[in-house]
């Protein structure tokens, strides 16, 4: 059982690079989101999709583009990438709409843009 | 005000010990909380949901006061095996994103 699957684990960019970074989940999930994480700032929402066809911004969205390809799949773009974008990046997914509902993460990408 | 807040920390405390955490929230709407546990550089995991009612999982208890809009974990007999950062998360409603605190750490000595 994948769970959540998140690739590459790690990258390294040059400034201006653009990249994707993919998830997929096997859960039958109607929700997924992207996160990034940095040293003492917790995980911060970039985007999210509630159900296929749907994306909505986060709290940092600036710098990224989101597509939900299926119900399975939601990918993160770094159109042209900056040294502010080094980060863990997370991809998570959840069944929507219950309360109380357990979100799974994948291994989380670490990107680094030099 | 961030939506969701918890005291960074860290804790350091010694075996055995019982330790408690508080995190609040902004959005008085807010349906669903949770409490996540996180291992360096790991992916965040569900610790354990919270009720309304307050819930009990072996050594761990959550509690939500909705009045004063916070959560809490209590951690009995504290484990080596219990450092690690707890993160606070809330939902504000059907359909919306999960919502992370930045996190508590916790350190536990022998």
């Amino acid at each position: 059982n994948a769970g959540v699957t998140q690739t590459p684990k790690f990258q390294v960019l040059k400034t201006g690079q653009s990249m994707t970074l993919q998830c997929a989940q096997d859960m039958n999930h109607n929700s997924m989101y992207w996160y990034r994480q940095d040293p003492g700032m917790g995980l911060r929402l970039i985007y999210y999709s509630a159900s296929e066809g749907t994306t909505d911004k986060g709290e940092v969205p600036n710098g990224y583009n989101v597509s939900r390809l299926n119900k399975r799949e939601f990918s993160l773009r770094l159109e042209s990438a900056a040294p502010s974008q080094t980060s863990v990046y997370f991809c998570a997914s959840s069944a929507q709409g219950a309360g109380n509902t357990e979100a799974f993460f994948g291994q989380g990408t670490r990107l680094t843009v030099v | 005000r961030k939506e969701v807040e918890q005291d960074p920390g860290p804790f350091n405390v010694p075996e055995g010990a019982t330790v408690a955490f508080n995190c609040t929230y902004s959005n008085s709407a807010s349906q669903s909380f949770f409490w996540y546990r996180q291992d360096c550089r790991k992916e965040p995991k569900l610790l354990m949901s919270v009720y309304s009612s307050g819930n009990e999982d072996g050594r761990f208890t959550a509690q939500l006061n909705r009045a004063s809009q916070y959560i809490s974990l209590l951690i009995r007999d504290s484990k080596l095996s219990d450092s690690a950062t707890y993160l606070c998360v809330v939902i504000g409603q059907a359909g919306t994103a999960l919502i992370f605190g930045k996190g508590t750490t916790l350190s536990v000595s022998s």
